[in-house]
């Protein structure tokens, strides 16, 4: 089953909104979760990896005041991408690894479309 | 040049075909290897996870690591139409980052 629960599946909502992408654990605690962007037919771009307690670490050329990331629990991380315009339509992805094993396990994706 | 490097494809083969899969990668110090499959508008699932050189097997799929070749693969024996999807290599050093492939795309047809 799921390992990694990420809400909503699809969300399409006019420019300017922000909209709010959740991201859950299920079996365990994720001290890191990794936030991904994916454009069609194209491979996965990390934008961001999100540390509980803490700031998180975004990739060069990721706006960090348009992708807000809250890590406020070791289950949960969310992505708030603020402000929305057409260009941010797009399939994100979240992830987590779990401590006990080595690869990450990922959500369903999100797909998001600014009209 | 990019660290992991994968044909997109699309790759198309019959049914009960053995397909093979590979990724190359410049960076020696990748330890952990993984496979994953992505189909249409979800996210990757993973298929294998390998640590370090050597085979390992599950099922119908078979992945390799040859760390001297920098390459590693995925075999899919008696391929099937619901193996079509994307395949995406994935590989790490012993930190957080992973690094993917381009993905190949498969088609299985009936």
């Amino acid at each position: 089953g799921a390992v990694v629960s990420q809400h909503p599946s699809r969300v399409i909502c006019k420019s300017g909104t922000s909209v709010k992408i959740e991201c859950r654990s299920l079996d365990f605690q994720a001290t890191t979760m990794f936030w991904y962007r994916q454009f069609p037919k194209q491979s996965l771009m990390l934008m961001a990896t999100s540390n509980e307690g803490s700031k998180a670490t975004y990739e060069q050329g990721v706006e960090k005041d348009k992708f807000l990331i809250n890590h406020a629990s070791l289950t949960l991380s969310t992505l708030t991408v603020t402000s929305a315009h057409p260009e941010d339509s797009s399939f994100y992805i979240c992830s987590a690894r779990d401590p006990g094993s080595q690869p990450q396990h990922f959500g369903d994706g999100t797909r998001l479309s600014i009209l | 040049q990019k660290e992991v490097e994968q044909d997109p494809g699309p790759l198309s083969v019959p049914e009960g075909a053995i397909v093979s899969l590979n990724c190359t990668y410049s960076n020696s110090a990748f330890q952990y290897f993984m496979w994953y499959r992505q189909y249409s508008r979800k996210g990757p699932e993973l298929l294998m996870y390998t640590y370090s050189s050597g085979n390992k097997e599950d099922g119908r799929f078979t992945a390799q690591v040859d760390k001297s070749s920098k390459y590693i693969s995925l075999f899919i024996r008696d391929s099937q139409p619901s193996d079509s999807a994307t395949y995406l290599c994935a590989m790490r050093t012993g930190g957080f980052k992973t690094i993917f492939g381009a993905g190949t795309r498969l088609f299985v047809k009936a």
